[in-house]
C-alpha cells in the first residue's frame, strides 16, 4: 500500500476522444509525476508537477496536460486520443528535498484502451 | 529515450537460485533506484543507491554501483517464486528532478 490512488482502473475510449484520468497522491508528499508504459516496455515520463507548476517534461505532445490541485491531488488530460495512446497511466507521488528526486511512490494505474 | 538499460531482457531461474540482472546508464547521476512490476500493476520501491556509495543491501537484495562504468547491479538472493515480477533500474541525472526508467528485466522463478 503506498497511499496513491488513481481512478479509473480500467478504460475504453476512441479515436479522437478526450480523456481525464485522476490522481491522489500521498499524504505530505510535494511532488506528483505521470508516466506512460506501454506493454512489455519501461514507463515513460510524461511530466511532473511540484506545488501546482509543471516542472519538468517528458517528450510528449502539448495534448497531454495535467493539473495539480492545493490538496496534492493530480490529473493528467489527453486530447485528440490516439490509437498509440493505449497504455497504462502510472501516477506517483513523492517527495522533491534539495532539488533532487527521491524514492517514487506509485498508485496501480489507470490502463487506457483507445480504439 | 531511456537512460538505464537493463540486461538481461529476461531470465528463467530455478526457486533457490540467485538473480542478477544489470543495469547501464549514460549520464552522471545523483541517485540510482531499483523498481519491481507485477504484472500489469505499480512499481514498487526497491532501493536507492547515491552516487556516492557503492554497494547497499535490503533484506535478500544487494545492489552495487560502479559509477566509473555507469552500471550498477541487482542481486537477489535464494529467490522464491514470490520474486516473479519485473524489475526496472531508475536513474536521477545528477542536476535532475525526474527518474528515467530502463526497459526492465522481466524475472521467472520456476518453484
Amino acid at each position: 500500500e503506498t497511499g496513491v490512488t488513481q481512478s479509473p482502473t480500467h478504460l475504453i475510449k476512441t479515436r479522437g476522444q478526450q480523456v481525464t484520468l485522476r490522481c491522489s497522491s500521498q499524504s505530505g508528499h510535494n511532488t506528483v509525476s505521470w508516466y506512460q508504459q506501454a506493454l512489455g516496455q519501461g514507463p515513460q515520463f510524461i511530466f511532473q508537477y511540484y506545488r501546482e507548476e509543471e516542472n519538468g517534461r517528458g517528450n510528449f505532445p502539448p495534448r497531454f496536460s495535467g493539473l495539480q490541485f492545493p490538496n496534492y491531488s493530480s490529473e493528467l488530460n489527453v486530447n485528440a486520443l490516439e490509437l498509440d495512446d493505449s497504455a497504462l497511466y502510472l501516477c506517483a507521488s513523492s517527495m522533491i528535498v534539495n532539488l533532487v528526486a527521491g524514492e517514487l511512490f506509485f498508485g496501480e494505474g489507470s490502463r487506457l484502451t483507445v480504439l | 529515450s531511456q537512460q538505464g538499460e537493463e540486461d538481461p531482457q529476461a531470465l528463467s531461474i530455478q526457486e533457490g537460485e540467485n538473480a542478477t540482472m544489470n543495469c547501464s546508464y549514460k549520464t552522471s547521476i545523483n541517485n540510482l533506484q531499483w523498481y519491481r512490476q507485477n504484472s500489469g500493476r505499480g512499481l514498487v520501491h526497491l532501493i536507492l543507491i547515491r552516487s556516492n556509495e557503492r554497494e547497499k543491501h535490503s533484506g535478500r537484495l544487494r545492489v552495487t554501483l560502479d559509477t566509473s562504468k555507469k552500471s550498477s547491479s541487482l542481486l537477489i538472493t535464494a529467490s522464491r517464486a514470490a520474486d516473479t515480477a519485473s524489475y526496472f533500474c531508475a536513474t536521477v541525472a545528477a542536476a535532475g528532478n525526474k527518474l528515467t526508467f530502463g526497459g526492465g528485466t522481466r524475472v521467472l522463478v520456476k518453484p
